[in-house]
């Protein structure tokens, strides 16, 4: 069964550039959750989907950030203007359901250094 | 509302040696307990989970038990080997956090030759 796929690996963007990161779940899953990883800490989600619907987004900087899940099947990330601050690794992850028995996969993640 | 608290690390240990990785939880509920580690490079992988008292997950010779009296649910191996090194994540889901992950800080742990 293949796993969570993200890309790109690694990129490296100027504060104030725009920037975007794909998130293809494993197939079947209905939930899609992005997270946020500064260096030495948990990781810090920014918004659920279940479907193609936004469960919670509570801790999304909607100002700057913007994702979506067209169809209910792969997700995009946006930033825009990038801050220094938004460095960071930004991991996707699925799950097949939404509830107590739930367990999250996660992909590889997408390194974003802001210079 | 929920929290995880975990040993600060890094844990330093010798190949071979007893690891324990300590995990304590605050929640209203009765949660289920996560154990998910980091590779370098790499994104989260679960390790082993429990969903009730007194469960025991294992996986790769990892075991933590569910011990709702002190609310633990401590990470263990007999013994470890340097491909073991990696940060471990001990997390909670209940109703209370809607089913999301809450999690703790990480623990890195570098095991030497």
């Amino acid at each position: 069964e293949a796993g969570v796929a993200q890309s790109p690996r690694y990129k490296i963007i100027e504060k104030r550039q725009s920037v975007a990161f794909w998130c293809n779940p494993i197939s079947g899953h209905a939930t899609l959750y992005w997270y946020q990883q500064i260096l030495g800490q948990g990781p810090k989600l920014l918004i659920q989907f279940q479907n193609n619907g936004v469960v919670d987004d509570s801790q999304l900087p909607k100002d700057r950030f913007s994702a979506e899940r067209l169809k209910g099947v792969d997700s995009t990330l946006k930033i825009q203007p990038a801050k220094l601050e938004d460095s960071a690794v930004y991991l996707c992850a699925s799950s097949l359901f939404w509830g107590r028995e739930d367990i999250q996969y996660f992909g590889a993640g997408t390194r974003l250094s802001v210079l | 509302g929920d929290s995880v608290t975990q040993m600060e690390g890094p844990v330093t240990l010798s190949e071979e040696a007893f690891l324990t990785i300590n995990c304590t939880y605050t929640a209203t509920g009765y949660p289920s307990l996560f154990w998910y580690v980091q590779y370098p490079g790499e994104g989260l992988q679960l390790l082993l989970k429990a969903t009730k008292a007194d469960d025991k997950g294992s996986n790769k010779g990892f075991e933590a038990t569910y011990r709702k009296e002190t609310t633990s649910f401590h990470l263990e191996k007999g013994s470890v080997q340097v491909s073991d090194s990696a940060v471990y994540f001990c997390a909670l889901s209940d109703q209370q956090s809607n089913y999301q992950l809450i999690w703790g800080a990480g623990t890195k742990l570098i095991i030497k030759p």
